[in-house]
């Protein structure tokens, strides 16, 4: 069964970081890309990064470019999501995914930028 | 960028209904779609891959089509679980963007 576990979620103020981390099961982790998905409180879904299967091709939504970036380890099974200068918008239940066209979601982890 | 409108935004049906939910792509993107079904405080799930194909273990009243352009998902017959949210992703072209969604409400 393929399993996304997300952590490192919380309270953070504005300007400051967070490492968001996704431990994977059930599946060969390195033969998929993965994705982070975020969404708002109260608004809908959107795509925020994904990374290829060998870490070698990294994309990113236009708006945390240069300040969010997606690695990940395969002897580690793991996905990370390295958050800096976090600004109020932001805010979002953020989820790990397996896939590009997103197949799979872990249950999310909250960030909240606030003062 | 492309941008994905889904349409409606929102719609009011009744049990048994059959309904069709629209996403449109500002440009082409071959049949990279996928359609999504999230329940209120619950994490989305996949129901349809590659424009039309049913993911694994989704009801067979569920069923998407398109290429290019437009897309549509349809529910050929609303059970009471199904009023819930739906969104479109399109994954052809980066950055990837969802659809922002339509809530279908019991009428």
């Amino acid at each position: 069964e393929v399993q996304l576990v997300e952590s490192g979620g919380g309270l953070v103020q504005p300007g400051g970081s967070l490492r968001l981390s996704c431990e994977a099961s059930g599946f060969t982790f390195s033969s998929h890309w993965m994705t982070w998905v975020r969404q708002a409180p109260g608004k809908g879904l959107e795509w925020v990064a994904n990374i290829k299967e060998d870490g070698s091709e990294k994309y990113y939504l236009d708006s945390v470019k240069g300040r969010f970036t997606i690695s990940r380890d395969n002897a580690k099974n793991s996905l990370y999501l390295l958050m800096s200068s976090l600004r109020v918008e932001d805010t979002a239940v953020y989820y790990c995914a397996r896939e590009r066209s997103v197949a799979y979601w872990g249950q999310g982890t909250q960030v909240t930028v606030s003062s | 960028d492309i941008q994905m409108t889904q349409s409606p935004s929102a719609m009011s049906a009744s049990v048994g209904d059959r309904v069709t939910i629209t996403c449109r792509a500002s440009q082409g993107i071959s049949n990279y779609l996928a359609w999504f079904q999230q329940r209120p405080g619950k994490v989305p799930k996949r129901l349809i891959y590659t424009a039309s194909n049913l993911q694994s273990g989704v009801p067979s009243r569920f069923s998407g089509s398109g290429s290019g352009t437009e897309f549509t998902l349809t529910i050929s017959s609303l059970q009471p679980e199904d009023f819930v949210t739906y969104y479109c992703l399109q994954h052809s072209s980066y950055p990837y963007s969802f659809g922002q969604g339509t809530k279908l409400e019991i009428k």
